[in-house]
C-alpha cells in the first residue's frame, strides 16, 4: 500500500537557519504530493503542492519538488521565522481507483524556531 | 470563506458514555474523511465517504465507532461506548477530487479534542 515516510523530529533552528525535512514516498500509482502545516491548537493547512515529476510547489518562502527518480519530496526554506514554528505533514493522494482523493501522511515533524 | 465547520471542539467525557461528533463540509464537496490524530499514531484515516456513500471505513473500530452522512452538508462520527483510549483529536476534512487540476487537496476542519476520563 501508499506510504509515506519522514524525517525523524523535533527539529530546532535559529531564526534564519535554513530547513530542510525529508520525505519519502511509496505508491502504487501516480500521486500528487503534498506538504500540509498545523500550528498549534489549529486544523491542517494546505502548505504547497505538486502533481507531476519534476514540479515544484511554493508558499511563504517554502518550496519542495516532485522527484519521481527518488520518490522524494523535501520541503526547504531558506531562512525560518518563529512564526514557522509548526507541525509538518508530507502526504500523498494517490489518483487512481476508488481511493482518489484519500490522503495518506507521514509522521510529522515538529519544528521549533527560537529567536 | 468556504470551511470545514466541526462541532464540539473540546469534549470531555466519562468511560462508557456516547461521543459524537459533527462536521459540516465545504458546500459542493462530495468526499468528507475522518481523521484521529494522537502522539503515538499520529494522523489516522478512520473513514471516508463520496457522494454521502461509505467507501472505506476500515480504520474504525467496529465494535464501538460508527461514521454516518444523513445528509450532503453533515458528517457524524459517533463512539459508543467510549473509552480513555478512544482520547483523541478528530479531523473531519473534505474535498472535491476531480476539480483544481486533480491535485486531490483536503481541507481540514480545525478538529473535536476528545477526553475519556
Amino acid at each position: 500500500g501508499d506510504s509515506v515516510t519522514q524525517m525523524e523530529g523535533p527539529v530546532t533552528l535559529s531564526e534564519e537557519a535554513f530547513l530542510t525535512i525529508n520525505c519519502t514516498y511509496t505508491a502504487t500509482g501516480y500521486p500528487s504530493l503534498f506538504w500540509y502545516v498545523q500550528y498549534p491548537g489549529e486544523g491542517l493547512q494546505l502548505l504547497l503542492k505538486a502533481t507531476k515529476a519534476d514540479d515544484k510547489g511554493s508558499n511563504k518562502g517554502f518550496e519542495a519538488t516532485y522527484r519521481k527518480e527518488t520518490t522524494s519530496f523535501h520541503l526547504e526554506k531558506g531562512s525560518v521565522q518563529v512564526s514557522d514554528s509548526a507541525v509538518y505533514f508530507c502526504a500523498l493522494s494517490d489518483r487512481g481507483g476508488t481511493s482518489y482523493g484519500k490522503l495518506t501522511f507521514g509522521q510529522g515533524t515538529i519544528l521549533t524556531v527560537h529567536p | 470563506d468556504a470551511r470545514v465547520t466541526q462541532t464540539p471542539r473540546h469534549k470531555v467525557t466519562e468511560m462508557g458514555q456516547e461521543v459524537t461528533m459533527r462536521c459540516q463540509p465545504i458546500l459542493g464537496h462530495n468526499t468528507v474523511f475522518w481523521y484521529r490524530q494522537t502522539m503515538m499514531q499520529g494522523l489516522e484515516l478512520l473513514a471516508y465517504f463520496r457522494n454521502r456513500a461509505p467507501l472505506d471505513d476500515s480504520g474504525m473500530p467496529k465494535d464501538r465507532f460508527s461514521a454516518e452522512m444523513p445528509d450532503a452538508t453533515l458528517a457524524t462520527l459517533k463512539i459508543q461506548p467510549s473509552e480513555p483510549r478512544d482520547s483523541a483529536v478528530y479531523f473531519c476534512a473534505s474535498g472535491l477530487p476531480g476539480t483544481s487540476g486533480l491535485t486531490g487537496e483536503l481541507f481540514f476542519g480545525e478538529g473535536s479534542r476528545l477526553t475519556v476520563l
